[in-house]
């Protein structure tokens, strides 16, 4: 069974602070890696996405890659609190590019 | 572009009643995704959809679920009977495959409540 592990949360941030979402994945072949976010009673929007090793920067936004220890993390810098929201981790199943599988999602609060 | 469109909004119906939910995917995507979301299974994939042809329909929970494309842009998810536990947010995504990233682009999702 194919799994995306986040923490549920919620993760409370002070405004201005780096705020860092983390998720681990069970299929060592997944390829690629996305973060999602959810405001409430909203639907999932994309906000970042890599698929090599390292970091990769937009903005205010860095997502990390470790694929040795199946770990994806998302930073956040200078956080708003229009920031406040769920993030969601998705990948793809190894062999299915187009097969994507999401986690729970982390609820992250920042606190002004 | 309007982005995907899903309909109803929402929907409140009876157990046993059948359900209909439709999505319109964006013009020029060949890709089309129907997920459920709850808090305690998070957003789970039901089936997906390449150029109109089913390709993965393992999450579809049982029977009682299915889901057609027509054509490039529509598509239906029915549940019948439906039962209280598929009350759920259910969302239509379609996507293109840029190299092997797929950029999913949700609907604003129906919510669904079976009393």
């Amino acid at each position: 069974q194919k799994e995306v592990e986040q923490n549920s949360g919620p993760l409370s941030v002070p405004e201005g602070a780096i705020a860092s979402l983390n998720c681990t994945y069970s299929d060592r072949g997944s390829q690629s890696f996305f973060w999602y976010r959810q405001y409430s009673g909203k639907s999932p929007e994309l906000i970042m996405f890599i698929y090599s090793n390292g970091d990769k920067e937009d903005g205010r936004f860095t997502a990390q890659l470790n694929k040795a220890s199946q770990y994806v993390s998302l930073l956040i810098r200078d956080s708003q609190p229009s920031d406040s929201a769920t993030y969601l981790c998705a990948v793809n199943e190894y062999d299915r590019d187009d097969k994507i599988i999401f986690g729970k999602g982390t609820r992250l609060h920042i606190l002004p | 572009d309007a982005g995907v469109i899903q309909s109803p909004r929402h929907e409140v119906t009876e157990m046993g009643q059948e359900v209909t939910l439709r999505c319109k995917p964006i013009s020029g995507h060949d890709y089309l995704f129907w997920y459920r979301q709850t808090m305690m299974r998070g957003l789970e994939l039901l089936i997906y959809f390449n150029n109109n042809v089913p390709i993965d329909d393992s999450g579809m929970p049982e029977d009682r679920f299915s889901a057609k494309m027509p054509n490039a842009s529509f598509s239906t998810l029915k549940i019948q009977p439906s039962e209280p536990r598929d009350s759920a947010v259910y969302f239509c995504a379609s996507s293109l495959i840029e190299g092997y990233i797929v950029k999913l682009f949700f609907g604003s999702g129906t919510q669904l409540s079976v009393l």
